[in-house]
């Protein structure tokens, strides 16, 4: 069965750059577009981009241009989503999701990655 | 940007029938979705390309869509289905996701 498994809770102060991983099993990891989702304390999950396995393609919400990066290592099933310049309000948790269907949807999503940003 | 706006909450007796609104300019243009979030776990689909429901997702859940409104319905409601639902849609002109503000279902 497909599972997606991250990499766990990070504390970081701000400015610095934190790099999450989601480890794909149980399908083919180049088959299905990966996308990253972050949802602060109390709110609604925010969309943040994502990679196209395959070809290594990518798309960010505008939001976070300049300040992510997702790529992905094939040979070991593992997508990594990279923010740099943290400030206290990217303190959220990370999600890494896989894409299904022409809506990208969302069919499997990791556990979770708290990242937490404090000086 | 895109936005996708949900009631805040909605209230359900056991057995009664939940409906969550989700509406966006040219919703009606797109997929819609649903997510499933109880507290601290990670959300689950539960709808997919406005009507369709993955394996594994009891059918009393279902979603409709019309003109650029799209609901989610729960029919017979269990205290297990108490949680947050999203919506969710792909604007396909900056290939980006949108997710909904969100609805806390209370059953009581």
């Amino acid at each position: 069965q497909v599972h997606l498994v991250q990499s766990g809770a990070e504390v970081k102060k701000p400015g610095a750059s934190v790099k999450v991983s989601c480890k794909a099993s149980g399908y083919t990891f180049t088959g299905y577009y990966l996308h990253w989702v972050r949802q602060a304390p109390g709110q609604g999950p925010e969309w943040m981009g994502w990679i196209n396995p395959n070809s290594g393609g990518t798309n960010y919400a505008q939001k976070f241009q300049g300040r992510v990066t997702m790529s992905t290592d094939t040979s070991i099933s593992t997508a990594y989503m990279e923010l740099r310049r943290l400030r206290s309000d990217d303190t959220a948790v990370y999600y890494c999701g896989r894409h299904s269907g022409p809506a990208a949807a969302l069919d499997y999503w990791g556990q979770g990655t708290l990242v937490t940003v404090s000086s | 940007s895109y936005e996708l706006t949900q009631p805040p909450s909605v209230s359900v007796s056991p057995g009664q029938t939940a409906s969550i609104t989700c509406s966006g300019d040219k919703l009606g243009d797109k997929y819609a979705c649903w997510y499933q979030q109880k507290a601290g776990q990670s959300p689950v689909l539960v709808i997919y390309e406005d009507t369709r429901r993955p394996s594994g997702i009891p059918e009393r859940f279902s979603g409709s869509k019309s003109g650029n409104t799209a609901t989610l319905t729960i029919r017979g409601t269990q205290t297990m289905d108490e949680a947050d639902y999203y919506c969710q849609a792909w604007d396909s002109s900056t290939a980006e996701g949108v997710f909904g503000t969100g609805t806390k279902v209370t059953v009581l």
